[in-house]
């Protein structure tokens, strides 16, 4: 069974400082992505991370995937209360090319 | 872009009710999914359908039943509701990747969510 952990699962943190989600996996894994979800909101898809090493960024946020350590980071730079919200990471499992298995989510909040 | 669309944003029923939740993607994805989110639990995938008519469970099926007739659209049913299954309600699309190719396949896209009150 797949099992993926985030944490922090709360995270509060002033404007301007740098921090990091972290994701863990159980099993080998295809793909992992990140969503975010604002209060009250569907999720809204941020990064896919496709193989070993891969790093995708946008904005003040980065996104980082060892799959050997199965752990994907989520790295804030200068926050900014824009970036409050839930997020959460999702894998799937290798040989499952359609279920996902989320994590947790870390509710982030970015206070003045 | 991917458009999911719910029936309904907010639902409230009573106990023993039989209830259908409705769910509609417009990029021909093959993928539909039905997750419920509680607090603390995270998203929990109910049932998925990699095709018309075809179905599968998933990591908690029971209470529900669902239905996929047209390739756009995806059902899901509460065939006697019940207080524990008050929850936020979303559905996801994916493609199969066989058109995208493996950057955007299997990226599920979220409709708004069902706020489902059983009382």
């Amino acid at each position: 069974e797949l099992k993926v952990e985030q944490n922090p699962l709360f995270l509060s943190m002033q404007e301007g400082k740098n921090y990091t989600i972290y994701c863990n996996y159980s099993t080998t894994s295809d793909r992992l992505y990140w969503y975010r979800q604002d209060p009250g909101k569907s999720l809204e898809s941020l990064f896919v991370l496709l193989s070993n090493g891969a790093v995708k960024q946008e904005g003040r946020l980065m996104a980082s995937l060892d799959t050997k350590a199965r752990l994907s980071t989520l790295h804030i730079t200068a926050a900014v209360h824009d970036l409050s919200a839930t997020y959460f990471c999702a894998v799937d499992m290798k040989g499952s090319n359609y279920k996902l298995t989320f994590g947790k989510g870390t509710l982030l909040t970015v206070n003045p | 872009d991917v458009k999911v669309t719910q029936s309904s944003r907010y639902l409230v029923k009573r106990t023993g009710e039989k209830v259908f939740l409705e769910c509609v993607q417009d990029m021909d994805h093959e993928n539909m999914f039905w997750y419920r989110q509680d607090p603390g639990l995270g998203l929990r995938l109910i049932y998925f359908s990699y095709d018309v008519k075809m179905k599968e469970k998933g990591d908690i099926p029971e209470g529900y039943s669902v239905s996929r007739e047209k390739k756009e659209r995806f059902s899901l049913i509460l065939e006697s509701a019940s207080t524990n299954q008050t929850s936020m309600y979303l559905c996801a699309s994916s493609s199969d990747g066989a058109d995208l190719g493996a950057r955007r396949a299997y990226e599920q896209y979220f409709g708004p969510g069902t706020r489902l009150t059983v009382t």
